[in-house]
């Protein structure tokens, strides 16, 4: 069965500093890979979305995200965080089982945001 | 377009008692999938519906259960309600299978079991 690991439940940055959240999953084939985040008492958003091609993928409000094979990871990065990133962030990956692809999330991270 | 919307947004029930969760997907999108989100799980697949069909399950037992109506409409089900379903209920919302697609998630049905 598909895992994903999402590397600190939380994760403290100071604003204007770089953004680095970590995904990493077990699927032995290329799957679909997302990073989805969550404002309180709100749903999911989707950030970014890989399928085939370019590794390096661009999402919304300045976000992206690696695909890496080898290391079987899809990080998510930011340059500069903003207050306003302050959020729960979830990496989710879709590997085909039985002729189906069903999204496995990971437990989430905390992104905290110092002033 | 008007997003994903669940109702109640807010339900308390008691050991033993059902409950019925409503969702309405986005104008056009055919699939519809449920997942529950608890602080120790995260978030866990429940179902995924597509055309009234129901195309993939999760790792739950038979009381939880879940249908779509012809116009994309769903409903969730729990029977026997116990303390461990107390969860936040995700309902979310693709024009595509959930597994290859951008979903588009509901803000959540709270419930709690007493």
């Amino acid at each position: 069965a598909q895992s994903v690991t999402q590397l600190g439940s939380h994760v403290s940055v100071s604003e204007g500093a770089l953004v680095l959240l970590r995904c990493n999953y077990s699927s032995s084939v290329p799957p679909y890979l997302f990073w989805y985040v969550q404002y309180p008492n709100q749903g999911l958003q989707l950030l970014l979305k890989y399928t085939t091609g370019a590794t390096l993928v661009k999402g919304i409000n300045g976000f992206e995200a690696e695909f890496k094979k080898s290391e079987t990871s899809f990080h998510l990065t930011k340059p500069s965080a903003h207050m306003s990133d302050a959020a729960e962030y979830f990496c989710a990956v879709s590997e085909q089982s039985g002729g189906s692809y069903i999204p496995t999330f990971g437990r989430g991270t905390s992104l905290i945001v110092h002033p | 377009k008007a997003g994903v919307t669940q109702t109640p947004r807010y339900l308390i029930k008691t050991r033993g008692q059902q409950v019925t969760l409503s969702c309405s997907p986005i104008s056009g999108h055919r699939s519809v999938s449920w997942y529950q989100q608890t602080p120790g799980q995260g978030l866990q697949f429940l179902f995924e519906y597509f055309s009234e069909t129901q195309r993939n399950k999760g790792n739950f037992p038979g009381r939880f259960s879940g249908r779509q109506f012809s116009n994309s409409r769903s409903e969730m089900n729990v029977s026997t309600l116990e303390l461990g379903d107390s969860a936040l209920y995700l309902c979310a919302s693709s024009p595509g299978l959930a597994g290859t697609n951008e979903q588009f998630f509901g803000p959540g049905t709270r419930l709690t079991v007493l």
